[in-house]
C-alpha cells in the first residue's frame, strides 16, 4: 500500500458521536486526499491537502473536516456522526510533480448506528 | 459538471479472452488518466497511467487514448480468474500548471467476471 496506513481499520459508533480517522504515510509525499466509497456512487473526494496546514474541500464535504499539521498525517473528523456516513473511508496520497498518481491506503469500515 | 462514465457491467470475459474496459470523460483539458484495479473489500490498486493519445502496454495490460473522442480503454490479454474484479477508471481534470492539486474524478467502475 505504498507505505499509506489507515487507523483504525473498523470503526462502530453512535449517531451524535465524534470520530476521527487517521491516514499515515511514510512516502514523503506532498498531496494527501480522503475519500469516501459507497455503493452506487463509487469514489467521492471529501477532503484533500496540498501541504501541512493546507486543504481544501471535495465534492462530499459537508459533515466533515479535516487538519494536516505534519506531513505524514492527514486526519479526517466527523464531528457529529451521521447514518449517512457510514461508508468505507479511504485515503490516498500523491507525489510532487505531474504525474499525479494516486496510491490508497487499506480504508477504514465505517458503521454509524 | 466533470464526469466520468463507465459501464457498470458486469463484463463476463471467458479465460483466455481478451477483456476490453471503457471510459469517457467530460473535461476536454484533462491530461492524466488511470485505471485502478479493486478487488472486493479491498482498496484500489493503480495498474495502469497514460498521459498521451495511443496506446501504452505494461505486460498483459494496454491502455488506449483518445484525446478527441475523450475516449480511455484498458485491454486485458489473456485474461485471468485472478483478473475478476471491479476497474475503475480516473481522470485529472486540473490541468497543467502549479495550481494542479492532483485531484482525480472517478467513474463508478466497471465489474470484470473472469469465468474459467
Amino acid at each position: 500500500d505504498a507505505g499509506i496506513t489507515q487507523s483504525p481499520r473498523h470503526k462502530v459508533t453512535e449517531t451524535g458521536t465524534p470520530v476521527t480517522l487517521r491516514c499515515h504515510q511514510t512516502e514523503n509525499h506532498r498531496y494527501m486526499y480522503w475519500y469516501r466509497q459507497d455503493p452506487g456512487h463509487g469514489l467521492r473526494l471529501i477532503h484533500y491537502s496540498y501541504g501541512v496546514k493546507d486543504t481544501d474541500k471535495g465534492e462530499v464535504s459537508d459533515g466533515y473536516s479535516v487538519s494536516r499539521s505534519k506531513t505524514e498525517d492527514f486526519l479526517l473528523t466527523l464531528e457529529s456522526a451521521t447514518s449517512s456516513q457510514t461508508s468505507v473511508y479511504f485515503c490516498a496520497i500523491s507525489g510532487s510533480g505531474t504525474s499525479y498518481e494516486q496510491y490508497f491506503g487499506p480504508g477504514t469500515r465505517l458503521t454509524v448506528t | 459538471q466533470k464526469e466520468v462514465e463507465q459501464n457498470s457491467g458486469p463484463l463476463s470475459v471467458p479465460e483466455g479472452a481478451i477483456a476490453s474496459l471503457n471510459c469517457t470523460y467530460s473535461d476536454r483539458g484533462s491530461q492524466s488518466f488511470f485505471w485502478y484495479r479493486q478487488y472486493s473489500g479491498k482498496s484500489p490498486e493503480l495498474i495502469m497511467s497514460i498521459y498521451s493519445n495511443g496506446d501504452k502496454e505494461d505486460g498483459r495490460f494496454t491502455a488506449q487514448l483518445n484525446k478527441a473522442s475523450q475516449y480511455v480503454s484498458l485491454l486485458i490479454r489473456d485474461s485471468q480468474p485472478s483478473d475478476s474484479a471491479t476497474y475503475l477508471c480516473a481522470v485529472n481534470h486540473n490541468g497543467q500548471g502549479s495550481s494542479n492539486t492532483g485531484k482525480l474524478i472517478f467513474g463508478q467502475g466497471t465489474t470484470l467476471q473472469v469465468k474459467p
